[in-house]
């Protein structure tokens, strides 16, 4: 079964440093997003892309942060200059084309998480 | 986007059926249920998704009512592996950015 993929598993940073987290889609869908969820705390939406554009983005994706498709199958999510409050699980996720019938619509398919600690 | 209400926590034991309700008084028309999974450090998972009446599919059951203004997520003899939180979400289409709630957190005990 096809399955969104991330890397590192976990980023350990120093505040103020710039980091990448990485992301590989399910190939054939055309829909991406990042989320964030703080220990604890409920999945946040940070931004969706589409078409090699930001479809979407809420108010915590400020100019910190950005989104790149480089080469047609990464997916990428850099934070500039981190912050102690950067520190979170972030997911990727991927959805795709309608295959006929009512099973696909609002189907993300979420990744494993990158967990991001800043020091 | 519509938003949800759900109980933050419910407890049960392993081998009952657990009825998750989740209230969306402001769906819209076009707007179909979804309901996610999800287990400790890792992404949500999709479970069930239904527009009205009910749908089943090999983990779970999901009723909706006439109004569409809640909808109940069943689990039939739950197991301590169901034990997770799990999030009602309304939406109609593949860019939808969802909004989680806190969801609900199940226990399911022995």
């Amino acid at each position: 079964e096809p399955e969104v993929t991330q890397t590192p598993s976990h980023q350990v940073t120093q505040m103020g440093q710039e980091v990448i987290l990485r992301c590989v889609p399910i190939s054939n869908h055309l829909y991406f997003y990042w989320y964030r969820q703080i220990l604890g705390q409920k999945v946040e939406f940070l931004v969706s892309f589409y078409n090699n554009e930001i479809s979407e983005k809420s108010e915590i994706f400020d100019d910190q942060f950005s989104v790149e498709r480089p080469d047609g199958s990464n997916f990428t999510l850099k934070i500039r200059s981190t912050k102690l409050e950067d520190s979170a699980m972030y997911f990727c996720a991927s959805s795709g084309v309608l295959a006929g019938g009512l099973s696909s619509y609002n189907e993300q398919f979420f990744g494993p998480g990158t967990r991001l600690t800043v020091l | 986007l519509a938003k949800t209400t759900q109980p933050i926590s419910m407890d049960s034991y392993e081998g009952q059926e657990v009825n998750i309700t989740c209230s969306h008084n402001n769906i819209a028309t076009n707007d179909y249920i979804t309901w996610y999974q999800q287990f400790p450090s890792q992404g949500p998972r999709f479970i069930i998704q239904g527009y009205k009446t009910k749908v089943t599919n090999e983990v779970a059951s999901l009723f909706i009512p006439a109004d569409r203004k809640s909808s109940t997520l069943s689990l039939p003899r739950v197991s301590l592996s169901d034990t997770a939180v799990y999030y009602c979400l309304v939406g109609y289409n593949y860019g939808q950015n969802f909004v989680f709630g806190p969801g609900t957190r199940l226990s399911v005990l022995p």
